[in-house]
């Protein structure tokens, strides 16, 4: 089983409706985050989330939230999904202990809102 | 936020030939990480520089940390098209608060 597990894998939502994009990891780790690829555009942080009771923005939040219910799992919804936010995915783990450490990713989620 | 620069955007080349992708920066980091993602797969971690000047071997990859440590490189030599895929820098942007800034990528092919 993958270590930072993505649900769904891909999702088609009409423009308007609410959708959440689950994450769930078995690494242990405190330190969750949610990027958004685009293609020419690489990866930029959404949300990240240090421990439980921590959420933090990242540098394109607007049009999303998040919910830490657990270490282990770390939601992403779009409240009133919109063409534009048409894209893959990703959640992140990272283990705070070590320095310049990697972060563990899923394996994506590809969501289309028509 | 530390921007990364990523060049070229996209590369084609043939099996065997050697090429080198740059990520570059007008900030100074404490660490570069390169990434490698596969279509349908999230990143996944190649390396880790730390030092100025440092250089690391995976293989057929050799990483390079500029002196100043705000550029790296990444050369692959032989180049084989199990190596096709989408080459990402990333850096801390957040201090103590770790997060990871990602450069654009480098979408490489490697042809039979």
């Amino acid at each position: 089983d993958a270590d930072v597990t993505q649900t769904p894998r891909n999702r088609i939502t009409k423009t308007g409706k609410r959708i959440m994009l689950e994450c769930s990891q078995t690494k242990g780790h405190d330190r969750m985050y949610w990027y958004r690829q685009d293609p020419g555009l690489g990866l930029r942080l959404i949300y990240y989330s240090f421990d439980v009771k921590d959420i933090n923005k990242g540098e394109i939040s607007d049009g999303y939230s998040v919910s830490r219910q657990a270490q282990a799992k770390f939601s992403l919804s779009l409240e009133s999904a919109i063409p534009n936010q048409t894209a893959l995915y990703f959640c992140a783990t990272s283990d705070p202990g070590r320095p310049n450490t990697e972060a563990f990713f899923g394996q994506g989620t590809r969501l289309t809102v028509v | 936020t530390q921007l990364l620069e990523q060049s070229p955007q996209f590369l084609s080349i043939q099996e065997g030939e050697n090429l080198t992708v740059y990520c570059n920066s007008s900030s100074v980091f404490s660490s570069l990480q390169w990434y490698r993602q596969e279509p349908g797969e999230g990143p996944v971690l190649l390396v880790t520089v730390v030092t100025g000047g440092e250089v690391k071997k995976l293989k057929r990859l050799t990483f390079q940390f500029g002196d100043a440590r705000k550029d790296s490189s990444l050369h692959i030599t032989a180049a084989q098209p199990g190596d096709t895929g989408l080459y990402l820098c990333a850096a801390n942007s957040g201090g103590s608060n770790y997060k990871l800034t990602f450069g654009k990528g480098t979408l490489l092919t490697v042809n039979p």
